[in-house]
């Protein structure tokens, strides 16, 4: 799986969109790019994937660039919920993830 | 909706005990994911199961064995346990191997070796 490369921390206020850029520069064009959270301890979260068009869905926007090199995660308008690790991994095989170091997110009030 | 299950959530063990983790997969999922976390670490990926069969395998400790059962549930065994196997151990479920399929993980079991 190609590696990612992702801010160690940002931080967001309340209400605010939240932008979370990952590189991933070695990408094939077979290869998925893949959002998870973890929210403190708790089981990964899917929220979402996209192999090379922009996606939406209930949680959040995917904005993948034309060349697939790097991608931004979009959440419209965090809430102190939205304080998490966020992981970006890209996925060539159905087998396994490649976490990576991730993104902790904090959502200021 | 119905979530991975995993149980026991807690396990306290002594070193060179064995361990036994269960978990059960979304209802439908035939595939499952085993992934260990260290305190202060991202997840990493043991081993995987589609169909009964193992898939794939990744940091896996020779010590530790896998299976999945007919009923799509999964078991992991560890034996010999060392105070390094302190950690959470998170099961993941996805509809099958493609790649377009995400994985849902459950709440996690911590083991902690003492």
């Amino acid at each position: 799986d190609a590696k990612t490369t992702q801010p160690p921390s940002m931080d967001c206020a309340e209400g605010r969109a939240a932008n979370l850029p990952c590189n991933h520069s070695t990408i094939s064009g077979n290869e998925y790019v893949y959002w998870y959270r973890q929210i403190h301890s708790q089981g990964p979260q899917y929220i979402i994937h996209g192999l090379k068009n922009n996606e939406t869905n209930e949680m959040a926007s995917l904005i993948i660039t034309e060349d697939r090199k790097s991608s931004t995660l979009i959440l419209p308008h965090a809430t102190l919920r939205d304080t998490a690790v966020y992981y970006c991994i890209v996925r060539v095989t159905g087998n396994q993830f490649y976490f990576g170091t991730g993104t902790s997110l904090t959502v200021i009030p | 909706a119905a979530g991975v299950i995993q149980s026991p959530r807690h396990l306290i063990k002594e070193k060179r005990e064995t361990a036994t983790l269960k978990c059960y997969p979304i209802p439908r999922h035939d595939t499952v994911y085993w992934y260990q976390q260290g305190p202060g670490q991202d997840p990493q990926f043991l081993i995987s199961f589609y169909e009964k069969m193992q898939s794939d395998k990744g940091s896996i400790p020779d010590r530790f064995s896998a299976q999945q059962f007919s009923d799509y549930h999964s078991e992991l065994n560890m034996s010999s346990l060392e105070l390094g196997d302190s950690a959470l151990y998170f099961c993941a479920s996805s509809l099958g191997l493609a790649v377009l399929y995400e994985q849902y993980f459950g709440p996690g079991t911590r083991l902690t070796v003492t």
